[in-house]
């Protein structure tokens, strides 16, 4: 069965510092692999969507990295803002099966505290 | 730019009861998405839609109905709400449905079945 698994399940941190997000994915062979923020009582909003190709790929202080080969993904964020608490979600895609064959994780919990 | 609107934000039903969820987005977006999402998990696909007129199921289709008379309006019908339809519904569209397209959300409906 395909599935995307994220640790940690939460994280708290310091305003100003790093944190490393992960993906763990068994989706194979797949198209793409995206991160979407989540704040709290909103809908998911894209950060970055990586084809099976691509190795890394930025946003601001967003960059997502992907390893085919061992099947993961990690979101890093540089110096962290109060306004970076939210839930991240990594998202995978089989080849040609848009939308009726996404996988969602059910994501981390990131708290950025002052 | 409105994007991807859900009304209502917050419903409380009656087991027994049926209602809409409404969704409509302003971006001209042929493919649209309804998803649920429950604690601890990843958003799963209800039904979903590539154009006006065209409609199909997804991960878990049942008790709910869609249809999709214009390219703006997706919405959603639960027929007889029961306990476990207790979710937060979020309305998904992008240009085509393509691979690599941007998934635009709404901002959700958290459903209460009483």
């Amino acid at each position: 069965k395909n599935q995307v698994e994220q640790s940690p399940q939460s994280l708290i941190i310091l305003e100003g510092k790093n944190c490393t997000l992960q993906c763990n994915y068994t989706v194979s062979p797949f198209s793409n692999l995206r991160w979407y923020k989540q704040d709290t009582g909103r809908g998911p909003v894209s950060l970055t969507i990586m084809t099976f190709s691509e190795n890394t790929k930025s946003n601001g202080r967003y960059t997502a990295t992907l390893d085919a080969d061992t099947k993961q993904s990690s979101l890093h964020i540089t110096a962290s803002q109060l306004s970076d608490s939210a839930s991240y979600i990594c998202v995978v895609s089989p080849p040609m099966e848009y939308g009726n064959k996404l996988v969602f994780g059910a994501g981390t919990i990131l708290r950025v505290k002052s | 730019n409105a994007g991807v609107t859900q009304t209502p934000k917050f419903q409380v039903l009656k087991t027994g009861q049926s209602m809409t969820l409404q969704c409509a987005q302003d971006m001209n977006h042929e493919y649209m998405s309804w998803y649920r999402q429950d604690p601890g998990m990843g958003l799963r696909l209800i039904h979903y839609s590539v154009g006006a007129g065209i409609t199909d199921q997804g991960e878990v289709p049942n008790g709910y109905n869609v249809s999709r008379s214009t390219t703006e309006d997706f919405p959603l019908r639960l027929l007889s709400a029961a306990p476990s339809q207790t979710s937060v519904y979020f309305c998904a569209s992008s240009y085509e449905g393509q691979e690599n397209e941007k998934l635009f959300f709404g901002s959700g409906t958290q459903l209460s079945v009483l």
